[in-house]
């Protein structure tokens, strides 16, 4: 079975730039999760869909970032313009059940993009 | 709010020494996940073994061991005869919620990164 999927795995662009990155989850995922890894740091959420819907999106700085996923499988996460404090890896994952299913779903990782603003 | 504390940045050891990595966690729910993960050089984020609050046992895997003690609230990993192959970032993460918003919500600790060398 094919893991989480994500491209481009490394993204070098210059400041002011639109950005782009693509995840594909693992097949019957129905919860998708974006993260940002700076250097020396763990993830941390930047937002969580169950199916199409963004349920958290709280800590997505919503003023240059932006997230879709239309039909509640793959996603795009978009910067818009960039800085370079957005160097960082940004990480996808996956589970299979959500908040409704009343018990923890394991959360499986892709390799991450690596973005690199100069 | 949550928050988990991995206070060794670094180790180096040499092959066939025994390892353990610190992780303390707070949290004010009486119910949450402990986890660690393992980082490898490609990037992406490896399961290793995820607690509940309410199962204490301390648990083996081959050359991998977990010690959780809810009295010091701490969950550390322990690597047995420890391998070349076993370079990498670990994380330590917690998850207080599974249900609403804040479902499946990893905080992770900052990592401790493990170099083994022959």
């Amino acid at each position: 079975e094919a893991g989480v999927v994500q491209s481009p795995r490394y993204k070098i662009i210059e400041k002011k730039q639109p950005v782009a990155f693509w995840c594909n989850p693992i097949s019957g995922h129905n919860t998708l999760y974006w993260y940002l890894q700076n250097l020396g740091q763990g993830p941390e959420l930047l937002i969580r869909y169950e199916n199409e819907e963004a349920v958290d999106d709280s800590q997505l700085p919503k003023d240059r970032f932006s997230a879709e996923r239309l039909k509640g499988v793959d996603s795009t996460l978009k910067i818009q313009p960039a800085e370079l404090g957005d160097s960082a890896v940004y990480l996808c994952a996956s589970s299979l059940g959500g908040s409704t299913s009343g018990f923890y779903n394991e959360q499986f990782f892709g390799p991450g993009t690596r973005l690199t603003v100069l | 709010a949550q928050k988990v504390t991995q206070a060794q940045t670094e180790i180096s050891v040499v092959e066939k020494e025994d390892v353990t990595l610190d992780c303390v966690y707070e949290t004010r729910d009486t119910t949450y996940y402990l986890f660690w993960y393992k980082q490898p050089p490609s990037g992406e984020l490896v399961f290793l073994i995820r607690r509940n609050s309410f199962d204490e046992q301390n648990e083996i895997s081959g050359r991998y061991s977990w010690n959780f003690q809810k009295s010091t609230s701490s969950f550390n990993f322990t690597i047995t005869a420890s391998q070349v192959v076993d370079s990498a970032v670990y994380f330590c993460a917690l998850s207080e919620a599974i249900t609403g918003t804040s479902y499946g919500k990893l905080t992770f600790g900052q990592g401790t990164i493990l170099t083994v060398h022959p």
